[in-house]
C-alpha cells in the first residue's frame, strides 16, 4: 500500500528561521512521483514541485529547497529566512506512474511569527 | 483563464437533502478529480474521471455520484446528504500522463466548497 506521512502536525518558528517540513513515504513502485503543495489560509491549493523517482537531484528555488532521498524514503521541504506569507498548510502528496491519483498526507501547518 | 472554478463557494444542507456541486476548467485538461479535506485527514479522493463520458471510484466514493458529460465540467452529487459529509470539497483537473518520465502534469485545484451537513 502505499502511504505519505507528515509527521509534524504544526510548527511555529520566528520570521526569518529556518524550517523544514519533513514529508515520508511508502511504496513498493519503483517508478512514482512526488510533490508539496501549499494551502494558504485563503484556502486554495498551490503546486509547489513536483520530483519523479529517477531524478535525485535537490532542488532550490529562490528560499525553497527540497530534499530527495530515496534512501530514506522521504522529501523534505525548507524553507530558509522564512516570512509571515509562507504560514500556510504544507501538503506532500505521492503518485504513482500510470495512476495519475494523487495520495496526501495530512499536512504540516506552519506559522511564522513577526 | 479561469482555470478551475466550483459552484457553489459555500452551502448549508439540511440531513436528507440533495445537491450538485460544478466543478469547470477551461484548461482543456483531460481528467478531473474530486476530493474532500477534513481536519487532520489531509485531501482524500472521492471520484474521478480520465476523459469526457467516464468515471472511476477513489479512495471515499460512499454516498457521492459524479458525471462529466462534457470535458471541461465534473459534476459531484450528494444524493441524500449525511452530517458525516461535511467537509471542503475540492475540484482538480490536470493534462493526465504523458506517458513520458518526467512529463507527468501537476494537477490544478479549484477555490473549494465549503459543504455543512445539519
Amino acid at each position: 500500500a502505499q502511504k505519505v506521512t507528515q509527521a509534524q502536525t504544526e510548527i511555529s518558528v520566528v520570521e526569518k528561521e529556518d524550517v523544514t517540513l519533513d514529508c515520508v513515504y511508502e511504496t513498493r513502485d519503483t517508478t512514482y512521483y512526488l510533490f508539496w503543495y501549499k494551502q494558504p489560509p485563503s484556502g486554495e491549493l498551490v503546486f509547489l514541485i513536483r520530483r519523479n523517482s529517477f531524478d535525485e537531484q535537490n532542488e532550490i528555488s529562490g528560499r525553497y529547497s527540497w530534499n530527495f532521498q530515496k534512501s530514506t524514503s522521504s522529501f523534505n521541504f525548507t524553507i530558509t529566512a522564512s516570512q509571515v506569507v509562507d504560514s500556510a498548510v504544507y501538503f506532500c502528496a505521492l503518485s504513482l506512474y500510470n495512476t495519475d491519483k494523487l495520495i496526501f498526507g495530512t499536512g504540516t501547518r506552519l506559522q511564522v511569527f513577526p | 483563464n479561469a482555470g478551475v472554478t466550483q459552484t457553489p463557494k459555500f452551502r448549508v444542507l439540511k440531513t436528507g437533502q440533495s445537491m450538485t456541486l460544478l466543478c469547470a476548467q477551461d484548461m482543456n485538461h483531460e481528467y478531473m478529480y474530486w476530493y474532500r479535506q477534513d481536519p487532520g485527514m489531509g485531501l482524500r479522493l472521492i471520484h474521478y474521471s480520465v476523459g469526457e463520458g467516464t468515471t472511476a471510484k477513489g479512495e471515499v466514493p460512499d454516498g457521492y455520484n459524479v458525471s462529466r458529460l462534457k470535458k471541461q465540467n465534473f459534476l459531484l452529487g450528494l444524493e441524500s446528504a449525511a452530517p458525516s459529509q461535511t467537509s471542503v470539497y475540492f475540484c482538480a483537473s490536470s493534462g493526465g500522463l504523458a506517458g513520458v518520465l518526467g512529463s507527468y502534469n501537476e494537477q490544478f485545484f479549484g477555490p473549494g466548497t465549503r459543504l455543512t451537513v445539519l
